[in-house]
């Protein structure tokens, strides 16, 4: 049974650039959120996605955006790279008709912006 | 503001000691407490976690010990090894709000042979 899966696993860019990071839930799982780990922080939440549709956000701005599919994989776009999106950024997934259960973490996208 | 805060930053245990971290929460409302091991380069994974409607769970090692009065909860790590040398996330989450987690900052540990 396949965890929850991340790629790239690593990526460079420069500022200015835009960039796409993909995820795949874990079986079973239906409902996806992203979070961003600057080094040396806690995950922050960006937002949720379920149904195809984003549900919840945290305070990220709008140059974050997202998708989800039918097979409830999911993306994370973010445009205008500046240098402080430099972090890890990790998908959870989860099962909502489970109430208040915990979320399975990907290993996550190490993204640098030059 | 920071909903859940976390201490201490760092702590160096040595082997098959106690190690305990601790949190604090501001939102009454939360009702799921996990804790996440991260190693480098690896996603958090689940440790073990913890409703308010107990006082105490304890699963092998690992034991959190939640104060509902004083919106504190923490990890106590018994008989602690050089394996579990990671870094340590509490969290909280609000059921009716779909499952958002709010992180504390995480501790470093590091168990000394």
């Amino acid at each position: 049974d396949a965890g929850v899966t991340q790629s790239p696993t690593h990526l460079i860019k420069t500022r200015g650039q835009q960039v796409t990071l993909r995820c795949s839930p874990k079986s079973g799982h239906d409902t996806v959120s992203w979070y961003q780990q600057a080094l040396g922080q806690g995950p922050q939440f960006i937002f949720q996605y379920y149904e195809e549709e984003e549900r919840q956000r945290g305070n990220f701005p709008d140059r974050f955006s997202g998708h989800q599919f039918p097979n409830y994989s999911s993306e994370l776009n973010v445009n205008a790279l500046l240098l402080g999106d430099s972090a890890l950024y990790l998908c959870a997934s989860s099962f909502s008709r489970a109430g208040n259960q915990p979320q399975h973490f990907g290993d996550g996208t190490r993204l640098s912006i030059l | 503001q920071q909903q859940v805060k976390q201490s201490p930053q760092s702590l160096i245990v040595q082997k098959g000691g106690i190690s305990i971290i601790n949190c604090a929460y501001e939102n009454t409302a939360f009702d799921y407490f996990p804790w996440y091991q991260q190693f480098p380069g690896k996603g958090p994974a689940l440790l073990i976690a913890i409703r308010p409607d107990v006082s105490e769970k304890k699963e092998g090692r690992f034991t959190i010990s939640f104060n509902k009065s004083a919106k504190q909860f923490s990890l106590h790590i018994m008989d602690s090894q050089p394996g579990d040398s990671a870094t340590y996330f509490c969290a909280a989450s609000l059921s009716d709000n779909f499952n958002k987690f709010y992180f504390g900052s995480g501790t470093k540990l590091n168990v000394k042979p």
